[in-house]
């Protein structure tokens, strides 16, 4: 069966500085990768996304997140986070062999960014 | 740009009320999902439809029921409130066709509370 793992609950970073939340998933074909991130009291808007060919997929915001076979991680990075970065960030992972059917997601990450 | 809306951001019942929450998109998408958020538990998938009429369950369908009467709009039913079904309550929506089938939009959530 699929899942998701995502190895941190909370991080704190400083304004300024630099992120990575890591994924791990686990599925036997390739895997369709998301990230979502969920503002307080939100719902949730995708990040970015990949489905094939190149490994580092840039999204919106200024986040990119790189697609790891060996390690089987889809880790999201930003070189320079914003206090508004703040929220919760879901990994997830699609069956690309059922379309249609719901999204596998992790228990997320929780980031905190100090002044 | 894809609009899933939320009958209530937040909803105070009692205990053995029948509740329901209302979603609705906007375009035209055949998938819709609901999900429930919990801390440190992440989205647990309650029911899916892909299409009117049609219905999946999820991973936690206990409690729950769904209609969906019109491709628009997708409810979730709980027969008899209980404490335990205390929640963010999400809905979501993908598109038709290939990759799309996995973009999952999402709607604000509605928060609810069960006394």
């Amino acid at each position: 069966a699929q899942s998701v793992t995502q190895p941190d609950i909370h991080i704190t970073v400083s304004e300024g500085a630099s992120l990575e939340l890591r994924c791990n998933y686990s599925y036997g074909a390739t895997p369709y990768l998301f990230w979502y991130v969920q503002s307080p009291g939100q719902g949730l808007q995708l990040l970015l996304k990949y489905f094939s060919g190149d490994t580092l997929v840039q999204g919106i915001k200024g986040f990119e997140a790189e697609f790891k076979r060996s390690q089987s991680s889809f880790n999201l990075r930003k070189p320079s986070v914003h206090w508004s970065d703040a929220a919760e960030y879901f990994c997830a992972v699609g069956d690309a062999n059922q379309a249609g059917t719901a999204l596998i997601f992790g228990k997320g990450t929780t980031l905190s960014v100090s002044s | 740009d894809v609009k899933v809306t939320q009958s209530s951001r937040y909803l105070v019942k009692r205990t053995g009320e029948k509740v329901f929450l209302e979603c609705v998109q906007d375009m035209d998408h055949e998938n819709m999902f609901w999900y429930r958020q919990d801390p440190g538990l992440g989205l647990r998938l309650i029911y899916f439809s892909y299409d009117v009429k049609m219905k999946e369950k999820g991973d936690i369908p206990e409690g729950y029921s769904v209609s969906r009467e019109k491709k628009e709009r997708f409810s979730l039913i709980l027969e008899s409130a209980s404490t335990n079904q205390t929640s963010m309550y999400l809905c979501a929506s993908t598109g038709t066709g290939g990759l799309l089938t996995y973009e999952q939009y999402f709607g604000p959530g509605t928060r609810l509370t069960v006394t």
